[in-house]
């Protein structure tokens, strides 16, 4: 069982490239969340889903696209990488049924924009 | 939409001191408060929560107490210990699928 995985772990790009963070979890969870964490601001959720098929902008989704095909799997998509994109991305799952149930967290993929 | 502010940003103690962490949030419908503490390199992990209908919880060194009213809510570490040094976030939510988290706090723990 290893939770919420998320690859790469480092990643440098060129301000207009494109890249795909990939996000798994073997829970089987539905919820699947991506945040963002950058230094002093703490942790902005951009785009979650509820379950396969669904998903829906957090507080920061410009800039950024989302897909759940399946349960398991949940990347996040940069079109035109830019600087203010740089940051710690982190992705998160929980169990359905009430909001209260703990979020798990991957150990995030470092993202620089140059 | 639901806002969380975190004080202080930096906190530094010395061993087996207490270390207090205090958070206020905007949206009077928010009712869990969760805290999650966060080790370099890792993602953060859920190290106690409560909910709205509850004044306070404790966790051997840990507790949490939450004022409705004021909606303010705080973390209390008690007799701190060097793994304790960490960056530490209280978080809201109203029932909805979305948490919103405070700007984080990192705790030293000085031997």
């Amino acid at each position: 069982n290893a939770g919420v995985t998320q690859t790469p772990k480092f990643r440098i790009l060129k301000i207009g490239q494109s890249m795909t963070l990939q996000c798994a979890q073997d829970m089987n969870h539905n919820y699947m969340y991506w945040y963002r964490q950058d230094p002093g601001m703490g942790l902005k959720l951009i785009y979650y889903s509820v379950g396969a098929g669904i998903t829906d902008k957090g507080e920061v989704p410009n800039g950024y696209n989302v897909s759940r095909s399946t349960t398991e799997d949940f990347p996040l998509r940069l079109e035109l990488a830019a600087p203010s994109q740089t940051s710690v991305y982190f992705c998160a799952s929980r169990a359905p049924g009430h909001s209260s149930t703990p979020l798990h967290f991957g150990n995030g993929t470092r993202l620089t924009v140059t | 939409g639901e806002n969380v502010e975190q004080h202080p940003s930096t906190l530094s103690v010395q061993e087996g001191d207490s270390a207090v962490i205090k958070c206020t949030y905007s949206d009077s419908a928010s009712n869990y408060f969760p805290w999650y503490k966060q080790e370099l390199g890792k993602g953060p992990q859920l190290i106690i929560d409560i909910r709205s209908n509850v004044g306070e919880k404790k966790d051997q060194r840990i507790a949490v107490t939450l004022n409705k009213t004021a909606k303010h809510f705080s973390l209390h570490i008690t007799e701190t210990q060097p793994e304790d040094s960490a960056v530490y976030f209280c978080a809201a939510s109203a029932d909805t699928d979305k948490l919103i988290f405070g700007t984080g706090t990192r705790l030293q723990v000085f031997p």
